[in-house]
């Protein structure tokens, strides 16, 4: 199985600032014929469902706001806030979709400082 | 795009429970449809899908539920259908259903317990 590994497991971040989370997958996730990696970033708010925020670790899905965004190198990933607001206080996870079982991170959960 | 998830409650172990999925807003037979779920203050796992009639309708499934769950789907109902048997106390759990990955559904409690 492809272990997912995010870090930190949480962080507090002043509005307006920007907010970084990472994750590692133990494994390649980058399918060769398309060249794209299977990764996607998740924000799950407190008593909801998961809403998908980036797929192909990192196209942004529709409606979901720019200041959201998705890097990737290698087995490294990142969702960067680039300017947190109030709503954005939520868990995040990053899950692979490249093999099964699909896995997902532990979760980061950010608050407001 | 809409998905409700139904059938949740509370089970005894060992019993069975069929959870359903009433999808709208989309071509139903055009995706394939995923379980995941999520235990009470803790993360996520997927649970398993089905692919779409035109990838075989075929279907995969964590090791944890192997054996016990089964999902199907009728697509002239655009219904997902999650079997659940033999339960126990881990498979307590919050069930969302999913559309491949990108909408979820709010989510059916649950949870097995004597």
């Amino acid at each position: 199985d492809i272990v997912m590994t995010q870090s930190p497991d949480s962080l507090a971040v002043s509005l307006g600032e920007r907010a970084t989370i990472n994750c590692k997958s133990s494994q390649s996730v980058l399918y060769n014929s398309n060249k794209k990696n299977y990764l996607a970033w998740y924000q799950q708010k407190s008593g909801q469902p998961p809403k998908l925020l980036i797929y192909w670790a990192s196209t942004r899905q529709s409606g979901v706001p720019d200041r959201f965004s998705g890097s990737e190198s290698e087995t490294d990933f990142t969702l960067t806030i680039s300017s947190l607001q109030a709503e954005d206080v939520a868990v995040y996870y990053c899950q692979q979709y490249y093999s099964t079982p699909w896995t997902f991170g532990q979760g980061t959960k950010v608050e407001i400082k | 795009v809409q998905l409700v998830e139904s059938g949740g409650g509370l089970v005894k172990p060992g019993r069975s429970l069929r959870l359903s999925c009433t999808t709208s807003g989309f071509t139903f037979g055009d995706y394939a449809m995923s379980w995941f779920r999520q235990a009470p203050g803790k993360g996520l796992e997927w649970v398993g899908f089905i692919r779409n009639k035109a990838y075989g309708g075929t279907t995969e499934y964590a090791a944890s539920v192997k054996g016990r769950f089964t999902i199907s789907r009728d697509d002239s109902k655009s219904v997902a259908y999650l079997q659940m048997n033999s339960l126990t106390t881990e498979d307590t759990a919050v069930y969302y259903c999913t559309r491949e990955f990108d909408y979820w559904g709010q989510g059916t409690l649950v949870t097995v317990s004597s």
